[in-house]
Parts: C-alpha cells; sequence; structure tokens
C-alpha cells in the first residue's frame, strides 16, 4: 500500500534562517505531488506540484522553493524565512489521471 | 478556474444529521471530492463522487450533486463527537492539482 511521509513533524525557525522540510511517497512510481500551505487551520493554498522529476510549477510568488530530485522525494525549501511562513505546511500525492489525491501528517512551522 | 465556496461553520447536536454544502464553478469537473481534516492532522479523504452521478452512499455519508445548480452536499447521519472538524469540499480541473474550498468547521455538541 502507499504511504506518504512528513518530516519534521513541528519545526521552530527564526526569521531570516533558512528551510528544509522533506516529503517522501512510498508504494508507488511517478506520483504527482503537491505542497500546500495552511494559515490558521483554514484553507489551502497550493504552493507548489510536480508531475516528473525535476519539474516545478509554482502556484504562488514567494521566497519559498520546492525540488524534486527523486521520483518520489518532494522538497520545499527558503533561504531565508520570514514571519509570514508560519503555518501548516502540507504535502500530497496523487497517482496521474486516479482523480485521488492523499495528504500526509504535516509540518507545522513556526517562524519567530 | 474552478472555485469552490463552503460556509465556514456549522454546528450540530449528536445524533442529528449534519449537513456540508459546497457550490462550484467548474462545470467541467469530472469528479468532486469531500475531505476531513482533525486538529494537528492532514486530510484525509473521505469520500468522491464522479461527475454523471447523483448520489452516492458509504454508511453515514450521503453525497448529493446538483451539476445543473453546481451543488455539492455531504450528509452525515447520526453525528458523533468524533465527526468534529474541518471538511473541505474540492473539485478537479483534469490532471490539474485540485481546487479546495476554504473549508466548513463542524461542531458537535453533546
Amino acid at each position: 500500500s502507499q504511504t506518504i511521509h512528513q518530516w519534521p513533524a513541528t519545526l521552530v525557525q527564526p526569521v531570516g534562517s533558512p528551510l528544509s522540510l522533506e516529503c517522501t511517497v512510498e508504494g508507488t512510481s511517478n506520483p504527482n505531488l503537491y505542497w500546500y500551505r495552511q494559515a490558521a487551520g483554514r484553507g489551502l493554498q497550493l504552493l507548489f506540484y510536480s508531475v516528473g522529476i525535476g519539474q516545478i510549477s509554482s502556484e504562488v510568488p514567494q521566497n519559498l522553493s520546492a525540488s524534486r530530485p527523486q521520483d518520489r522525494q518532494f522538497i520545499l525549501s527558503s533561504k531565508k524565512l520570514l514571519l509570514s511562513d508560519s503555518g501548516f505546511y502540507l504535502c500530497a500525492w496523487m497517482v496521474p489521471y486516479s482523480y485521488e489525491q492523499y495528504f500526509g501528517p504535516g509540518t507545522r512551522l513556526t517562524v519567530t | 478556474g474552478e472555485d469552490v465556496e463552503q460556509s465556514l461553520f456549522l454546528s450540530v447536536r449528536e445524533g442529528d444529521s449534519s449537513v456540508i454544502n459546497c457550490t462550484y464553478t467548474d462545470s467541467s469537473s469530472t469528479y468532486l471530492y469531500w475531505y476531513k481534516q482533525e486538529p494537528g492532522a492532514g486530510l484525509q479523504l473521505l469520500t468522491y463522487i464522479f461527475s454523471n452521478m447523483d448520489m452516492k452512499q458509504d454508511q453515514r455519508l450521503t453525497v448529493l450533486l446538483n451539476k445543473k445548480d453546481k451543488h455539492l452536499s455531504l450528509r452525515i447521519a447520526d453525528t458523533q463527537t468524533g465527526d468534529s472538524a474541518i471538511y473541505f469540499c474540492a473539485g478537479d480541473s483534469g490532471n490539474t492539482p485540485l481546487v479546495f474550498g476554504k473549508g466548513t468547521r463542524l461542531s458537535v455538541i453533546a
């Protein structure tokens, strides 16, 4: 069966520090991968999605970036965090054209 | 592109039925989804309905789709305190990312 992992589960970082959040998927090949941010326990904002290794689409211009170095690995990064980057970051995967999207457990990021 | 709207809050008594409503704009959506998010957790896919269906039932959950009005609803029968969560409606536009509503926070009063 397929599983999706995210780490770390929680993170407290000072303003201006770098960020690296990792997401990995097991049990499937060539999934579509997604990064979302959820602020204040509310709606989901799509940040990036990827349909293959090295292919990244950015939905919102900001100081975050994403990379997909391997088929089932998706990384969210920042060189310098802002206070506004605080939130709950969710990774998700989908088998292309399967119409079922599954989410990881999330990372709670607090920028102080 | 797709736009999905939901009411933000719903409060029901334990044992009653809950109905969470959603409207969407893209009539070409193939599937429409309901996700549940418990506090501090990721989103859990509850159910989805194919656009050529009017209704789908799965145990206590009933999904109704009115394509003419672009209206989707989720009915939870015999609502329990464990059903308290945020419920997200979502629609697809082909192989592009799902578009989510802002979520409806369901509070169940014992």
